[in-house]
């Protein structure tokens, strides 16, 4: 899988859009993007993923550059609860043996109040 | 839904003690994974099992971990004997995996084990 790369720490004030940069300059063109959160003390959550198309659901945004090579998250309206640490994963789709989610270190999010 | 259940939440034991963490996935789910999380070498996976069958055990750190899916609603992780370089957050994840189709993982609220 590809290797991806996080900014270690960022802040954002609550009721700003929180824009969560990823990098994943090897991707493949069978690799989708995932992105997860950790919130402390707590399993990781699945947020959102996709392949090339930007995507939206409930949680966030997922805006994914042309060529693939970076992404960001988006948290359209940040609150307190927002504060976590949170992982751009990159892998194959598909089930079988696509099923492996390599988590680096993430990026903290502190939302300010 | 429950979501994914994990027993015990915290665990504190005594090195040499035989330790059994115990997990519940989502029902319905056919993969399970056991993770394992501590502060120098963040969050990495231990085991992963698809229909109750280990497919891949590599991340298990060495004989005396071992991990059973006897049915599909129920698998246990067990250190025997334990290390103080065994204490971690332990997490459970299940998932719904089919050919071809994308899947998410679920995690439990992990086990917090401290081995003295």
């Amino acid at each position: 899988d590809a290797k991806t790369t996080q900014p270690p720490s960022m802040d954002c004030a609550e009721g700003r859009a929180a824009n969560l940069p990823c990098n994943h300059s090897t991707i493949s063109g069978n690799e989708y993007v995932y992105w997860y959160r950790q919130i402390h003390s707590q399993g990781p959550q699945y947020i959102i993923h996709g392949l090339k198309n930007n995507e939206t659901n409930e949680m966030a945004s997922l805006i994914i550059t042309e060529d693939r090579k970076s992404s960001t998250l988006i948290l359209p309206h940040a609150t307190l609860r927002d504060t976590a640490v949170y992982y751009c994963i990159v892998r194959v789709g598909g089930g079988g043996s696509n099923y492996k989610l390599t988590f680096g270190k993430g990026t903290l999010l502190t939302v300010n109040p | 839904d429950a979501g994914v259940i994990q027993s015990p939440r915290h665990e504190v034991t005594e090195m040499g003690q035989e330790v059994t963490l115990r997990c519940k996935p989502i029902s319905g789910h056919n993969s399970l994974f056991w993770y394992r999380q501590t502060m120098m070498r963040g969050l990495e996976l231990l085991i992963y099992f698809n229909n109750n069958v280990p497919i891949d055990d590599s991340g298990m750190p060495e004989d005396r971990f071992s991990a059973k899916m006897p049915n599909a609603s129920f698998s246990t992780l067990k250190i025997q004997p334990s290390e103080p370089r065994d204490s971690a957050v332990y997490f459970c994840a299940s998932s719904l995996a089919s050919g071809g189709a994308i899947e998410t993982q679920y995690f439990g609220p992990g086990t917090r084990l401290l081995v003295l």
